[in-house]
C-alpha cells in the first residue's frame, strides 16, 4: 500500500457527462501528479500540483482541469467526455515539488469507461 | 526533450533464471532514472531509482539495475526469476525541467513460466 488513496476506482459513464475523480495524498506530501493510461498512450502526465498551486501542465486536454485543496487532496474534473477519454487515470505524490531525487508514490488509479 | 524507450514489449523467462528488462534514455543534463512495476488491476509500484554514484543500483524484491553512462542504458535485472514476477514493467525519467514529472517507456511485459 502506497499511502496514497483514489476514488472512485471505477466509473462508467455516459459520452457528454462530466466526471470527477479524487486523490488524497501520502501524510505529508506535498506535490500531487495525475497521470492517465491507455493502451494506444500509453503512461502520459497530464499535471502536478504543489502546496496548492498549478506547477507543470503535460498533455491535459482543455476540458480537462484539477485543483488541490487546502488539506492537499486534489480532484481532476473530466468534462465534455468522449469514448477516447476511456483509460485508467493515476495520482502520484512526493514529498517535495522541485527535487528530483525522491519517488513518486502512485494510487491504485480510477478505470474510467465512458460509453 | 527527455525520453525513455523500452526496446522490448515483452520478455520471456523461465523460473529460476536471470532477467533483464532493457531500458534506453535521452536526457539533457544529469539522469534521474526510475523503475516501477504494475501487477494487474494495480498500481505502479517503485522498485529502484538512479540518482548519482554507483553504476549498479539495488532496489526492492531483489531487482537491480545497472546505469551505464556509455550507453545510455539503465536495464533491470533480477538473478533468479519468481513465477510472481511476471508484471508489466516501467522505465522512466525524471524531468528536471518542468516539475519533475515522469516521463515513462512504452512498458515491458515480463512472463515469468514455471
Amino acid at each position: 500500500d502506497s499511502g496514497v488513496t483514489q476514488t472512485p476506482k471505477h466509473l462508467i459513464t455516459a459520452t457528454g457527462q462530466r466526471v470527477t475523480l479524487r486523490c488524497s495524498p501520502r501524510s505529508g506530501d506535498l506535490s500531487v501528479y495525475w497521470y492517465q493510461q491507455s493502451l494506444d498512450q500509453g503512461l502520459q502526465f497530464l499535471i502536478q500540483y504543489y502546496n496548492g498551486e498549478e506547477r507543470a501542465k503535460g498533455n491535459i486536454l482543455e476540458r480537462f482541469s484539477a485543483q488541490q485543496f487546502p488539506d492537499l487532496h486534489s480532484e481532476l474534473n473530466l468534462s465534455s467526455l468522449e469514448l477516447g477519454d476511456s483509460a485508467l487515470y493515476f495520482c502520484a505524490s512526493s514529498s517535495t515539488g522541485t527535487s528530483l531525487l525522491n519517488e513518486q508514490f502512485f494510487g491504485p488509479g480510477t478505470r474510467l469507461t465512458v460509453l | 526533450a527527455q525520453s525513455v524507450a523500452q526496446p522490448e514489449d515483452q520478455v520471456n523467462v523461465a523460473e529460476g533464471n536471470p532477467l533483464t528488462v532493457k531500458c534506453t534514455y535521452s536526457v539533457s543534463g544529469n539522469p534521474y532514472l526510475f523503475w516501477y512495476v504494475q501487477y494487474p488491476n494495480r498500481g505502479l509500484q517503485f522498485l529502484l531509482k538512479y540518482i548519482t554514484g554507483d553504476n549498479l543500483v539495488k532496489g526492492s524484491y531483489g531487482f537491480e539495475a545497472e546505469f551505464n553512462k556509455s550507453q545510455t542504458s539503465f536495464h533491470l535485472k533480477k538473478p533468479s526469476a519468481l513465477v510472481s514476477d511476471s508484471a508489466l514493467y516501467f522505465c522512466a525519467v525524471r524531468d528536471g525541467v518542468e516539475g519533475g514529472k515522469l516521463i515513462f517507456g512504452q512498458g515491458t511485459e515480463l512472463s515469468v513460466k514455471p
